[in-house]
């Protein structure tokens, strides 16, 4: 089993809907989680972490849950420009990333 | 401010054949992070230095794959000898320190290597 399992989408969405996708972990001693976004050919950037209240920015909202070891992220009122991958980072000893989920947004 | 700063973006070279790359990071970020991205895959953590120590390299493939930090800033990544399966997007990050982790990583543009 993978450390960080991520559904690839890609989600295909128009502009101003809601998207939610969800990241598992294998690891439960894992103490902190990321969200990171990558756009095409370009380097990963901090999206927000993850904290175990769950926590808002805007129009992005995330969730932890430890019992069921996933994290989510929820886009609502989505943007062209909130198409990307978007990569669960999770870390226990180390840091593991998944292998992201294709978002993209059309007009 | 200055990102985080790797040289060269992109290099060919055949299997069997040596390659080094170079990474200088944020100014004051005592940590530093190799990673390997393949196509279609996430980051994999390769080491990571806290200063011109190393915390973790249970990653890195060091039959063929070095790395060094000696002045606890910039840092280069070898390999010697490279396989087809190293093709990849060699990321740099830094932080100012590690947090248990917490501390937001910076990532430079990256190399991207292909193997011949």
């Amino acid at each position: 089993r993978k450390e960080v399992e991520q559904d690839p989408g890609p989600f295909n969405v128009p502009e101003g809907a809601t998207v939610a996708f969800n990241c598992t972990y294998s690891n439960s001693a894992s103490q902190s989680f990321f969200w990171y976004r990558q756009d095409c050919r370009k380097e990963p950037k901090l999206l927000m972490s993850v904290y175990s209240s769950g926590n808002e920015d805007g129009r992005f909202t995330a969730q932890l849950n430890r019992a069921s070891q996933y994290i989510s992220l929820l886009i609502r009122d989505s943007k062209l420009s909130d198409s990307a991958t978007y990569l669960c980072v999770v870390k226990d000893y180390k840091l593991s990333f998944g292998a992201g989920t294709t978002v993209t947004v059309r007009a | 401010e200055a990102g985080v700063a790797q040289s060269p973006r992109y290099k060919i070279i055949e299997k069997r054949q040596s390659v080094a790359f170079w990474c200088n990071p944020i100014s004051g970020h005592a940590t530093l992070y190799w990673y390997q991205q393949i196509l279609g895959q996430g980051p994999k953590l390769l080491i990571q230095f806290q200063n011109n120590g190393v915390v973790d390299d249970s990653q890195l493939p060091k039959d063929r794959f070095s790395a060094e930090r000696l002045k606890g800033v910039d840092s280069t990544l070898k390999i010697q000898p490279a396989k087809l399966e190293d093709s990849a997007v060699y990321l740099c990050a830094s932080s100012l320190a590690d947090r248990g982790g917490r501390d937001e990583q910076f990532f430079g543009p990256g190399t991207r290597l292909t193997v011949l």
